[in-house]
């Protein structure tokens, strides 16, 4: 199974600043129509999972452009612009090329300073 | 707008056996795919089972495999997970989520979850 991995695991931030979040995979996730499957999703407190960004950088509806995913083969990255208060969650990056199983990243929480 | 929402969540003793269900509404249910990912307490998301739109495939993480079958019925657009020989391990919110019916399944609604705490 691929694995995923995230850091950092924790992430405080100051509103209004940028974040960064880094996602690798223990293998190549470019599938054979040339996509890449990797997904971005936001939990914020109490809430279900939310998909933020589909195959590396594309955000879904109603995702402020501030989130921009990046990356290509085993190494990705989520980026924030400017943090909101609304920001505040756990961020999962997901494999879909090796499937099954999908496999999530152990998350990334983030939180004002 | 499409909405997910499970139920048939509650406490079991190990060993029981539980079966969830998530109705679909705001789409065509009938034309997607769907999982079932689960998230124990305090920790990050597994996916569990997914499912053709027309349930001729199905496929399971190693984890549940031989224990839960997840199966559909078109006709009342809902979605089933039947879960058998619990154990504590399988302690959790359990989340119906749909595929948008790419190339590779993917995740684009979630429901709000059902919690199935198996405990004695």
């Amino acid at each position: 199974d691929v694995v995923m991995t995230q850091s950092p695991l924790s992430l405080p931030v100051t509103l209004g600043q940028p974040a960064s979040i880094s996602c690798r995979s223990s293998q190549s996730l470019v599938y054979s129509d040339g996509n890449t499957y990797l997904n971005w999703f936001q939990q914020r407190p109490g809430q279900s999972p939310r998909r933020l960004i589909y195959k590396v950088s594309n955000r879904d509806s109603g995702v402020p452009d501030r989130f921009s995913g990046s990356g290509s083969g085993t190494d990705f990255t989520l980026k924030i612009s400017r943090v909101e208060a609304e920001d505040v969650g756990v961020y999962y990056c997901m494999q879909g090329t090796h499937w099954p199983p999908f496999t999530f990243g152990p998350g990334t929480k983030v939180d004002i300073k | 707008q499409v909405q997910l929402v499970e139920s048939g969540g509650g406490v079991v003793q190990p060993g029981g056996s539980l079966r969830l269900s998530c109705a679909a509404s705001g789409f065509t249910f009938s034309s997607y795919g769907m999982h079932w990912v689960r998230q124990a307490p305090g920790k990050g998301l597994e996916w569990v089972a997914f499912i053709r739109y027309d349930g001729s495939n199905k496929y399971y993480a190693d984890s549940v495999k031989g224990r839960f079958t997840i199966s559909r019925d078109n006709s009342k657009n809902t979605l089933y997970l039947q879960m058998n020989s619990l154990r504590a391990e399988d302690t959790a919110v359990y989340y119906c989520a749909k595929d948008p019916t790419m190339i590779v399944p993917d995740f684009d609604y979630w429901g709000q979850g059902t919690l199935v705490t198996v405990s004695s």
